[in-house]
């Protein structure tokens, strides 16, 4: 049982170029999101599933987009990097409890 | 709107002391708080949670403290050690299984 894993861990990205993060729960929650830290700051919610197939907006959403094809994965995608993009971004999966466990993070930074 | 807030962004301690990290909220609907703990370079770890219908819930070294009447929340760790060295995030439920986190407060245990 690896819970939630992320990949990758670390990337860095030229200004426009694009990528997907990919986040996978073998827990077989239904619930699953994306985070993203900056320096100082608490998590911020940027989109989140609440089943395969379905995703919703965040509180930070613009410049991102996911998707949701199999229950246990879940991506981002940023289709033109800008710096203010550059943070840490963490994938989360909900039990029916509504406890949230973490991946351990995808450190990116775009130039 | 609801938000999550720390009082201390740092907290200093003798190993050996009890530690006690708090957090207040503003949405008086909320009924679900859990507090994670952070190392570095790792994802959130979820170390306790509480319900509303409860004022005090105890774990292993760790009890949280609800106050609804003031909307305040704390989390105490009973013989603080160095493991437990490590940034505290306090995050509320929002109702709609989506978490708001607190900025987070820094606990630094000295030997």
């Amino acid at each position: 049982n690896a819970g939630v894993t992320q990949t990758p861990k670390f990337r860095v990205l030229k200004t426009g170029q694009s990528m997907t993060l990919l986040c996978a729960q073998d827990m077989n929650h239904e619930y699953m999101y994306w985070y993203r830290q900056d320096p100082g700051m608490g998590l911020r919610l940027i989109h989140y599933s609440v089943g395969e197939g379905t995703t919703a907006k965040g509180e930070v959403p613009d410049g991102y987009n996911v998707s949701r094809l199999k229950k246990q994965n879940f991506l981002l995608g940023l289709e033109s990097a800008a710096p203010s993009q550059t943070s840490v971004y963490f994938c989360a999966s909900m039990d029916p409890g509504n406890t949230q466990y973490f991946g351990p993070g995808t450190r990116l930074t775009v130039l | 709107g609801e938000s999550v807030g720390l009082h201390l962004p740092t907290l200093s301690v003798q190993e050996g002391d009890n530690s006690i990290i708090n957090c207040a909220y503003s949405n008086s609907a909320s009924d679900y708080f859990i507090w994670y703990k952070q190392e570095s370079g790792k994802g959130p770890q979820f170390i306790i949670d509480i319900r509303s219908n409860m004022d005090k819930r105890q774990g292993q070294r760790v009890t949280v403290l609800l106050n609804k009447t003031v909307k305040h929340l704390s989390l105490q760790i009973a013989a603080t050690q160095p493991g437990d060295s490590a940034v505290y995030f306090c995050a509320e439920n929002t109702g709609f299984q989506k978490l708001v986190f607190g900025t987070g407060t820094r606990l630094l245990v000295s030997p």
